[in-house]
């Protein structure tokens, strides 16, 4: 079965960094787009990044220059680094799998909240 | 690209149907995906190409649409189809996800 597991957010001061890890099972992340989306509280959905194949990445503009996306083929796990962070950037993120039409997404982790807060 | 579902929130009986809307601010011809979203989960793809089924999807929901005017229809309302819908757009980058339609109970 296909399984994405975020993990890796918490509470950080603004101005801060955090990684986040999506642990994927069931299917090869080299096969895939690879997507971040995410959710603030009370919020619609925001596309933040995504990595594509021959590692090519694509960002959101409001994250653009401060969030980098990559990915460990032989860990199977994408990840997501984000760095000046900022009240704004509170949510929850989610990583989704590419369905293969290029931009939509067939599977998603149950996303991991990040709170940034002095 | 921006995508505006109407309506914003949409009370329907159970056994009844809901049609929601979403407009593109250009054409999309079919690159267009709808989701579902119940409180506390991750959202969950319904359609892509404007009008399939993504697997597992019942048939009482059926989508329609190409250009910049998309529908989304769900027949005889049972209790789990009360939730957030979004529709999104992935003809072109960024892709970007409309403001949500809440189908509550009436």
């Amino acid at each position: 079965d296909v399984q994405l597991v975020e993990s890796g957010g918490g509470l950080i001061h603004p101005g801060g960094s955090l990684r986040l890890s999506c642990a994927a099972s069931g299917f090869s992340i080299f096969n895939h787009y690879m997507t971040w989306v995410r959710q603030a509280p009370g919020k619609g959905l925001e596309w933040v990044a995504v990595i594509q194949g021959g590692d090519t990445t694509r960002y959101a503009d409001s994250v653009k220059g401060r969030f980098t996306v990559s990915r460990d083929t032989s860990k199977n796990t994408v990840y997501l680094e984000m760095n000046i962070l900022r009240a704004g950037d509170t949510a929850v993120y989610f990583c989704a799998r590419d369905g293969g039409a290029g931009g939509n997404f067939d599977y998603w982790g149950q996303g991991t909240l990040v709170t940034v807060s002095s | 690209i921006v995508l505006t579902q109407s309506p914003a929130t949409l009370s329907v009986s159970p056994g009844e149907s809901a049609t929601l809307s979403c407009r593109a601010s250009q054409s999309l011809s079919s690159a267009l995906a709808w989701y579902k979203q119940k409180p506390g989960q991750a959202p969950r793809l319904l359609i892509y190409g404007a009008a399939t089924r993504a697997s597992g999807i019942t048939a009482r929901i059926s989508a329609f649409g190409s250009g910049t005017e998309f529908t989304l229809t769900i027949s005889s309302l049972q209790s789990e189809d009360f939730a957030v819908y979004y529709c999104q757009q992935y003809n072109k980058w960024p892709v970007t996800f409309g403001q949500g339609t809440r189908l509550e109970i009436k």
